[in-house]
């Protein structure tokens, strides 16, 4: 069975520059969730959906980050404009249904480094 | 916020129990423990997750106790590739739906 698949795997951009993330979550799964890792802290939910609807964007800041999941399936995640604290790498996962008791399977992650 | 407290580092021998653990003492009566370990520059990989009961699967057993409010996870014969993080994480309630809030989680460095 094929996995989250995330790209690119490294981007490095200038600040006030405009980046995407792309998600292919597991088939079939209907939630898919983004996080933000800094460097040695735990993954924070960024955004959470299910199917194409968003659950949970309370984590997102709304000012310069935008998801979007059309037709339920594919995602994408965009900073614009970047700031240096947005360095980070950025992990997208999927589950089933994303009720209690599924588990979620992570991306390798994108690691963002802003200059 | 997360809802755990792990200790920030343990060691372990290679072929030794790895026990890790993890306080939830504000757990809900319907919240699952869930287990994910990240190993150096990789996604967050699922261990095992439970509710009431003891839980095992080829990778490790889950030991809850009765009270709901601490568990430990187990690895059986730790092996070098186990160095890693490894989270405790609560399902937190919001709109139904699953969400998985992480805390710093327990460095686990196994040593030959």
């Amino acid at each position: 069975e094929a996995g989250v698949a995330q790209s690119p795997r490294y981007k490095i951009i200038e600040k006030r520059q405009s980046v995407a993330f792309w998600c292919n979550p597991i088939s079939g799964h209907a939630t898919l969730y983004w996080y933000q890792q800094i460097l040695g802290q735990g993954p924070k939910l960024l955004i959470q959906f299910q199917n194409n609807g968003v659950v949970d964007d309370s984590q997102l800041p709304k000012d310069r980050f935008s998801a979007e999941r059309l037709k339920g399936v594919d995602s994408t995640l965009k900073i614009q404009p970047a700031k240096l604290e947005d360095s980070a790498v950025y992990l997208c996962a999927s589950s089933l249904t994303g009720g209690p008791g599924t588990e979620a399977f992570f991306g390798q992650g994108t690691r963002l480094t802003v200059v | 916020d997360a809802k755990t407290t792990q200790p920030p580092s343990m060691d372990c021998a290679e072929g030794r129990a790895a026990n890790l653990p993890c306080n939830h003492s504000t757990i809900s009566g319907n919240e699952y423990v869930y287990w994910y370990r990240q190993i150096h520059s990789q996604g967050p990989q699922y261990i095992i997750h439970g509710l009431k009961n003891n839980e095992t699967n080829e990778m490790a057993s889950l030991i809850i106790t009765e009270d709901r409010k601490s568990s430990t996870l187990i690895l059986p014969h730790a092996t070098l590739r186990d160095t890693a993080v490894y989270y405790c994480i609560v399902r937190v309630d919001g709109t139904g739906f699953q969400k998985l809030v992480f805390g710093t989680g327990t460095r686990l460095l196994v040593s030959p």
